[in-house]
């Protein structure tokens, strides 16, 4: 079984629409989550970390769902410039390891 | 100031070749980790350094790869003998301090072509 699984995509959304993504872990003593984005040729960059409680930076939402061992993000009112891929990242405890999903392609059309 | 960086930005081999990837990671960053990732798939990961502690090489896919990283700055990884398999993009990144909790800064990668 994979560390990190998520699903894909594509999603392809109109402007303005709301999209969630999901993604699974396997290994309940993780203690460090994150979404990263990758735009196209590019590296990744930290969208935002995924704290216990939620949080929430603007458009985004990030949810941590310990019991199914699951993280979620929301974005609302999308924009063409959040087309990318979102990657989800989980650490690998109790090593050094930072465990990358492959990640979910998101395309925002006009 | 100076994000991280890699080169070179492409490389193109000749199975069986040697070839070395050079990354200098952010000024005063403790923590340096390689990945790689092939198309379509998601990061790999290879190797972390973290200050003069011995590195995690739990990551390294076969002997003919290999990491160091000189005087807790610059790193270099080698692969030997190189295979077509091996093509992919090259990914370092730095952090603060190694902390699970830090933000990884990554570079643009070098992507790898072995012909």
């Amino acid at each position: 079984r994979k560390e990190v699984e998520q699903d894909p995509g594509p999603f392809n959304v109109p402007e303005g629409a709301t999209v969630a993504f999901n993604c699974t872990y396997s290994n309940s003593a993780s203690q460090s989550f994150f979404w990263y984005r990758q735009d196209c040729r590019k590296e990744p960059k930290l969208l935002m970390s995924v704290y216990s409680s939620g949080n929430e930076d603007g458009r985004f939402t990030a949810q941590l769902n310990r019991a199914s061992q699951y993280i979620s993000l929301l974005i609302r009112d999308s924009k063409l410039s959040d087309s990318a891929t979102y990657l989800c990242v989980v650490n690998g405890y109790p090593g050094n390891q930072f465990y990358f999903g492959t990640g979910t392609s998101l395309t925002v059309i006009p | 100031g100076a994000g991280v960086s890699q080169s070179p930005s492409n490389k193109v081999t000749e199975k069986g070749k040697d070839v070395e990837l050079r990354c200098d990671p952010i000024s005063g960053h403790t923590a340096l980790y390689w990945y790689r990732q092939s198309l379509g798939q998601g990061l790999e990961f290879l190797i972390y350094f973290q200050g003069n502690s011995a590195p995690d090489k739990s990551g390294l896919p076969s002997d003919r790869f290999s990491a160091e990283r000189t005087g807790g700055s610059v790193s270099t990884l080698t692969i030997q003998r190189t295979q077509q398999e091996d093509s992919a993009v090259y990914l370092c990144a730095s952090s603060l301090s190694g902390g699970r909790t830090d933000t990884q800064y990554f570079g643009p990668g070098t992507r790898l072509t072995v012909l």
